[in-house]
């Protein structure tokens, strides 16, 4: 079946640091690859996708390079705020519609 | 517009209790599924919904859960003799369509609580 392995947090950063967080997945076929955000006190929103090999997703400065070859999807932003503190998922959808999720790594940027 | 609703937010029930989430999607949108996001074990699928079909149920835990979803709109989930296991928050997701670019929106959430 499809899954989704990510690095476990917590992950502390200074404000202006440079973010890497690690998604590799296992899926038969094509999937289609996500990066999803989740605020303290709000619900999960999608921050950005892929939907095949070699594409790049961006969204406010973060980005995410679909790659076949080694089966991951590793976010990166160049240069964090606090405000980027948050829970982020990686996911994917193969095959048909349902999504699957990896643990999801906390990230918690100090001033 | 009006995003994905969910209610109640919060829910504390005895353990044996049956207990009823609902999930009102943005409107016209025909997919709606239904996810658990348990401390330590992050989010897993529980069922899926065409319309007021569902299509795969696969996710479902155990015959205590159970859902349906009426009109092509709004959906309950309900789990009846609730264990502690079964604590967790429930999202609750819709898509304009089935199928992987279709992006799912998630509403906020119903923590359940079952002492």
């Amino acid at each position: 079946g499809n899954s989704v392995t990510q690095m476990e947090g917590p992950v502390t950063l200074s404000e202006e640091a440079f973010l890497t967080i690690n998604c590799t997945y296992t899926a038969t076929g094509y999937p289609s690859l996500f990066w999803y955000v989740q605020y303290p006190g709000e619900g999960l929103q999608l921050l950005l996708k892929a939907t095949k090999a070699d594409d790049k997703g961006s969204n406010k400065g973060f980005e995410a390079t679909y790659r076949k070859e080694t089966t991951s999807f590793h976010l990166e932003k160049g240069s964090v705020q606090v405000s980027d503190s948050a829970v982020y998922f990686c996911a994917l959808t193969g095959g048909y519609q349902k999504v699957t999720f990896g643990i999801g790594t906390k990230l918690q940027v100090i001033p | 517009g009006a995003g994905v609703s969910q209610s109640p937010s919060n829910k504390v029930t005895e353990k044996g209790k049956d207990v009823e989430l609902r999930c009102d999607p943005i409107s016209g949108h025909t997919a709606l599924y239904w996810y658990r996001q348990s401390l330590g074990q992050g989010l897993e699928f529980l069922i899926y919904f065409q319309g007021n079909s569902a299509p795969d149920k696969s996710g479902l835990p155990s015959d205590r859960f159970s859902a349906e979803r009426t009109g092509g709109s709004v959906s309950t989930l309900t789990i009846q003799r609730t264990q502690q296991e079964d604590s967790a928050v429930y999202l609750c997701a819709s898509s304009r369509l089935a199928g992987d670019y279709n992006e799912q929106f998630f509403g906020p959430g119903t923590r359940l609580t079952v002492l």
